[in-house]
């Protein structure tokens, strides 16, 4: 268990809706990470969040945004779903920015299926 | 652009043989560089990593990585395999982005170990 925390596990919607995919990080952890893992696209980075505020963007689609909220907790909103949006989505932590020496520790995952 | 290659998509082995899982990197600057395996419907779980220093990295589960920098590779190693290491692998760099970090990861390798 890495300590890491991600719900809901598995999330089934239909396509034009909206869902928000929440990350707790391990205790004490600053930054936030959230990544796509799907079969064509592969391991993606998607948005890197360090104390509330946004420090790397990825291949993140403009109708997906993030946030991190003062208890260091994550949302991942992704809304006007399609199909091709369905994907296993991660979240991960580390302690700081330390130049990305830190190790992530990555979450379960949320398994969004679009139908 | 960073960038890593995992040649192969599966890697199959005896058990109680030692086995290889290939990585190769490609950075401007100087490689940080992971390792992580997933078991199925689970999380990435981190492995181990080489920052600097010797290049032989010893990492969880019996697994050590070998950081060779004129072969820019970082292929994972266990002397002896065990079919409980069957899953699926991934190699990372971590490529800074903006005024944060991100992971590049490999498209996996699928190792089977087999009695």
């Amino acid at each position: 268990d890495s300590g890491v925390t991600q719900t809901p596990k598995h999330l089934i919607t239909a396509t034009g809706q909206r869902v928000t995919l929440r990350c707790s990080p391990r205790s004490g952890d600053l930054s936030v990470y959230w990544y796509q893992q799907s079969l064509d696209q592969g391991l993606q980075f998607l948005i890197q969040y360090y104390n509330g505020e946004e420090r790397a963007k990825g291949n993140i689609l403009e109708r997906f945004s993030a946030q991190q909220f003062p208890d260091l907790h994550s949302e991942l909103n992704l809304s006007s779903l399609e199909l091709g949006d369905s994907a296993l989505y991660f979240c991960a932590s580390s302690g700081g920015l330390a130049g990305g020496l830190e190790t992530q520790y990555f979450g379960p995952g949320t398994r969004l299926l679009v139908l | 652009a960073q960038s890593v290659a995992q040649p192969e998509d599966q890697v199959n082995v005896a058990e109680g043989n030692p086995l290889t899982v290939k990585c190769t990197y490609s950075v401007s600057g100087n490689p940080y560089l992971f390792w992580y395996v997933q078991y199925p419907n689970r999380g990435l779980q981190f492995l181990l990593k080489y920052i600097t220093g010797d290049n032989l990295v010893k990492g969880s589960y019996g697994f050590e990585a070998e950081f060779n920098k004129s072969q820019t590779s970082f292929h994972l190693k266990k002397p002896s395999a065990l079919v409980s290491d069957s899953a699926l692998y991934f190699c990372a760099v971590r490529a800074k982005t903006g005024g944060g970090n991100k992971l590049t990861f490999g498209t996996g390798t699928q190792l089977k170990v087999e009695l």
